[in-house]
């Protein structure tokens, strides 16, 4: 049982540089998240996706962007990177119904853009 | 908007001591709360978890934690730490499908 999945695992970037990030889940959940962890900042939401078809913006959605290309799978991409986003990142998904539902994350995207 | 402090930001125990990591948040309504932990260059798992009924909650590997309305706190314990508990902490607060973390606290375990 994979859970969620990201790929790649570490990344080097230049700045200007374009990427993807990969997620994709197989617990059949409707929700999936982006984050971004910084030291001493803990994680902050970069995008979300309810349900399959849309997508918001969480704290910090500036310089990203976001496609749910599907049910299980949720990328984010990078047009022109820069410095200060450097960072980890970490998608997760969850189930959708009343109330609230647990997040189950990756293992996480190292990224140094120089 | 919700937020959560967790106010150490480093402690170290000894092995076979306790532990108890300090959380506050701030949400008007009842709120949805989490422990995660972190070990070194890992993902995030989940220990525990509050969503109502009895304010004492036990988790895995150990771990427990009450949630107290009075103080807005969700503090986190272990009577006794095991080296394999050095990790970083995070405490998270869940409203309109989203979390909000703290900064999380390292938790170091010496000989």
């Amino acid at each position: 049982n994979a859970g969620v999945t990201q790929t790649p695992k570490f990344q080097v970037l230049k700045t200007g540089q374009s990427m993807t990030l990969q997620c994709a889940q197989d617990m059949n959940h409707n929700s999936m998240y982006w984050y971004r962890q910084d030291p001493g900042m803990g994680l902050r939401l970069i995008y979300y996706s309810a349900s399959e078809g849309t997508t918001d913006k969480g704290e910090v959605p500036n310089g990203y962007n976001v496609s749910r290309l599907n049910k299980r799978e949720f990328s984010l991409r990078l047009e022109s990177a820069a410095p200060s986003q450097t960072s980890v990142y970490f998608c997760a998904s969850s189930e959708q119904r009343t109330g609230f539902n647990i997040q189950y994350f990756g293992a996480g995207t190292r990224l140094s853009v120089l | 908007a919700q937020s959560v402090t967790q106010p150490d930001i480093h402690i170290t125990v000894s092995e076979g001591a306790s532990l108890e990591l300090r959380c506050n948040y701030s949400y008007g309504a009842t709120p949805y709360l989490f422990w995660y932990v972190q070990s070194p260059g890992q993902g995030l798992q989940l220990l525990l978890k509050y969503f109502s009924g009895d304010t004492l909650v036990q988790g895995i590997k150990g771990f427990e934690a009450e949630f107290k309305r009075s103080q807005s706190s969700f503090n986190l314990r272990k009577p006794s730490v095991h080296w394999s508990d050095a990790a970083e902490y995070f405490c998270a607060v869940g409203a309109d499908y989203k979390l909000s973390f703290g900064a999380g606290t390292t938790v170091t375990v010496r000989a």
